[in-house]
């Protein structure tokens, strides 16, 4: 059974870009969560998708924004690209939206 | 507001012995909670979790405890291993707000067991 998979492992992006983030759900799970974790913090909400409709969203302003496919993968993007947003950008899926989430291994997000 | 709290950013212990990892939360409409571990370089690993209607739960070495009246859970391994050295996040969720089911992370502990 295939884990969570994220996409690309590692970025680096200037101030103002956009940037486009891949997950895919493991086998079966048609929830998926996204979380941001700034370096020495723990990981922040940042949405939740479940059967394709957003079911969820934590303090991040709308230059976020997310996708979740017929597959149950998922996206997300995130525009006007801010020095803040270098950080650790991690997926979780579930089996239902109120099952445990299981971690991807994350990408790396580096704003110059 | 930091609504999960880890106040302990690292703890070291001898292979063989218990390792306790802490934490408090603040928001009475918690339910659920996990820990999960971390490696570098990887995502957050799920390892137990514990629902409010009980105050104990046991996987192998791991134990989680809940006190609810004092809001504070610990999670015991015992006995501890090497390859127990990780981050470990403490996690909150209230399953049914209409936020969907986030998790609140605490700020992490790492873990060090020396051999």
């Amino acid at each position: 059974e295939t884990g969570v998979t994220q996409s690309p492992t590692h970025l680096i992006k200037t101030r103002g870009q956009q940037v486009t983030l891949r997950c895919s759900s493991q086998s079966g799970h048609n929830t998926v969560s996204w979380y941001q974790q700034a370096l020495g913090q723990g990981p922040q909400f940042i949405f939740q998708y479940y059967r394709e409709e957003e079911n969820g969203r934590g303090n991040f302003p709308p230059r976020f924004s997310g996708l979740q496919f017929p597959n149950y993968s998922s996206e997300l993007n995130v525009n006007a690209l801010e020095l803040d947003d270098s950080a650790l950008y991690l997926c979780a899926s579930s089996l239902d939206w109120q099952e445990t989430q299981y971690f991807g291994p994350g990408t790396r997000l580096l704003v110059l | 507001d930091q609504q999960v709290k880890q106040n302990s950013p690292s703890l070291s212990v001898q292979e063989g012995r218990i390792s306790i990892l802490n934490c408090d939360y603040t928001n009475s409409m918690f339910d659920y909670f996990l820990w999960y571990k971390k490696y570098p370089a990887e995502g957050p690993t799920f390892l137990i979790s514990i629902s409010s209607i009980k105050d104990k739960n046991e996987d192998g070495r791991f134990t989680v405890f809940l006190n609810k009246s004092a809001k504070h859970l610990s999670l015991h391994i015992v006995p501890s291993q090497p390859g127990d050295s990780a981050v470990y996040f403490c996690a909150a969720s209230a399953p049914g707000e209409t936020s969907g089911s986030r998790l609140t992370f605490g700020e992490g502990t790492q873990l060090t067991v020396n051999p």
